[in-house]
């Protein structure tokens, strides 16, 4: 069964001071590796997709890279408007369509 | 592009009453998915389908649940006899299909259930 962990639950930052969010996996073949960010009473807004270990995505702020075992979600001199909570999902080969997430990361960015 | 829609966003019912949630995918969108997520955990798997069929149904998903995609476009679920543990959001999301890696996959912005 694909299992999805993320580190820690939740975090507190202080206006750039730049920090990393763990996502640990087990899955029986990577198709994909998503981050969303979710807003409190928001469906989850799409950050990246990450295919294959190695990988390195960036966007504003934020990088995203991929191993074998884990993805880091980088924040760089976070702002107070980066505070949310970050979701980590695996889609698996031949295992349909399906995301299997993590429960996230809950940050705060303070000034 | 005016995204996933969801209606309604609240709804609140007395236990033991059906309720219907309407959900818009993204125009051109093949693949529609339903979740489910509650306060403090990550969106549950629910059901998918691609096109009008209804291709995967996760264990979540019992009898009293039913989801339809009629045509292809807009999916309906639909709760009978609401229970209290049904409170939750339940999450729509539409991905374009046909490629071998994953699909970026979009999610609306959910319908809340408060089952009292």
């Amino acid at each position: 069964e694909d299992q999805v962990t993320q580190s820690p639950e939740a975090l507190r930052l202080q206006e750039g001071e730049s920090s990393s969010l763990n996502c640990s996996y087990t899955v029986s073949g990577l198709r994909g590796l998503f981050w969303y960010r979710q807003d409190p009473g928001k469906g989850p807004e799409f950050l990246f997709t990450l295919y294959s270990a190695g990988e390195e995505k960036e966007k504003e702020r934020l990088k995203a890279t991929l191993t074998k075992k884990e993805s880091f979600l980088h924040i760089t001199a976070p702002k107070p408007e980066d505070s949310a909570t970050y979701l980590c999902a695996v889609q698996a080969k031949g295992g349909g369509n399906k995301l299997t997430f993590g429960t996230g990361t809950q940050l705060k960015v303070e000034l | 592009d005016t995204g996933v829609s969801q209606d309604p966003r609240h709804k609140i019912t007395k236990r033991g009453q059906n309720v219907t949630f309407r959900c818009d995918p993204i125009s051109e969108h093949n693949r529609l998915y339903w979740y489910r997520q509650t306060l403090g955990q990550g969106p549950e798997f629910l059901t998918y389908f691609q096109n009008e069929a209804q291709l995967e149904k996760s264990r979540l998903l019992s009898d009293r649940f039913s989801a339809e995609r009629p045509k292809g476009s807009f999916s309906t679920l639909e709760i009978q006899r609401t229970e209290q543990g049904d409170s939750a959001m339940y999450l729509c999301a539409s991905s374009l299909g046909g490629q071998l890696s994953g699909n970026t996959i979009y999610f609306g912005e959910g319908s809340w259930l408060t089952v009292v």
